[in-house]
């Protein structure tokens, strides 16, 4: 198993922009969530992917967007970047049927300016 | 809407000694309910989880105690080491929602002293 990569690890923003984060998943592992984890508080769910389509969102904007790839790599956008955006952005993944089996990336930590 | 609350936000305890950390719940659809251990740096890591259905499940020196009728849970660690010293979230899943998605609490940074 290789785990969950994500990139960038580090990002600085400005107010106004957009950005796109990046996660590789394990193969196999065709669920996908996004997280985020403001400075010390837990992660909160933004929304899920499965098969390239959504099937789960938690309350964040529209703004916040995603893509999944057939290649187990999904993306997370966010736009007119806002200064309380700033935060640590965690990808987790699992495979179908292995509904509690999470595995999490380290993260992308976003800071905006 | 905090639907995990968690105590205490910050531990200290002497090696050898028992962490205790514990969370409530509010939405009584919620049916697994996980531990996860983060480092600095890293994600959260699964520690260890329990179903409504037990009151009590062990896994080494971890040890998850639940509460149905009181909506609450806690971990206990014995033996704490130095390495074990990361913050803890308590989390909830309702299955009943499709997603699976994880309800975390705020955290508790334990750290263990020599």
């Amino acid at each position: 198993e290789t785990g969950v990569t994500q990139s960038p690890t580090h990002l600085i923003k400005t107010r106004g922009q957009q950005v796109t984060l990046r996660c590789s998943s394990q193969s196999g592992h065709n669920t996908v969530s996004w997280y985020q984890q403001a400075l010390g508080q837990g992660p909160q769910f933004i929304f899920q992917y499965y098969r390239e389509e959504e099937n789960g969102r938690g309350n964040f904007p529209p703004r916040f967007s995603g893509l999944q790839f057939p290649n187990y790599s999904s993306e997370l956008n966010v736009n007119a970047l806002e200064l309380d955006d700033s935060a640590l952005y965690l990808c987790a993944s699992r495979r179908t049927g292995a509904n509690y089996g999470y595995t999490f990336g380290s993260g992308t930590r976003l800071t905006v300016v | 809407q905090q639907q995990v609350k968690q105590s205490p936000q910050s531990l200290i305890v002497q090696k050898g000694g028992i962490s205790i950390i514990n969370c409530a719940y509010e939405n009584t659809a919620f049916d697994y309910f996980p531990w996860y251990q983060q480092f600095p740096g890293k994600g959260p890591a699964l520690l260890i989880a329990i179903r409504p259905d037990v009151s009590e499940k062990k896994e080494g020196r971890f040890t998850i105690s639940f509460n149905k009728s009181a909506k609450q849970f806690s971990l206990h660690i014995m033996d704490s080491q130095p390495g074990d010293s990361a913050t803890y979230f308590c989390a909830a899943t309702d299955s009943g929602a499709g997603s699976y998605q994880l309800t975390f609490g705020k955290g508790t940074k334990l750290s263990v002293i020599p």
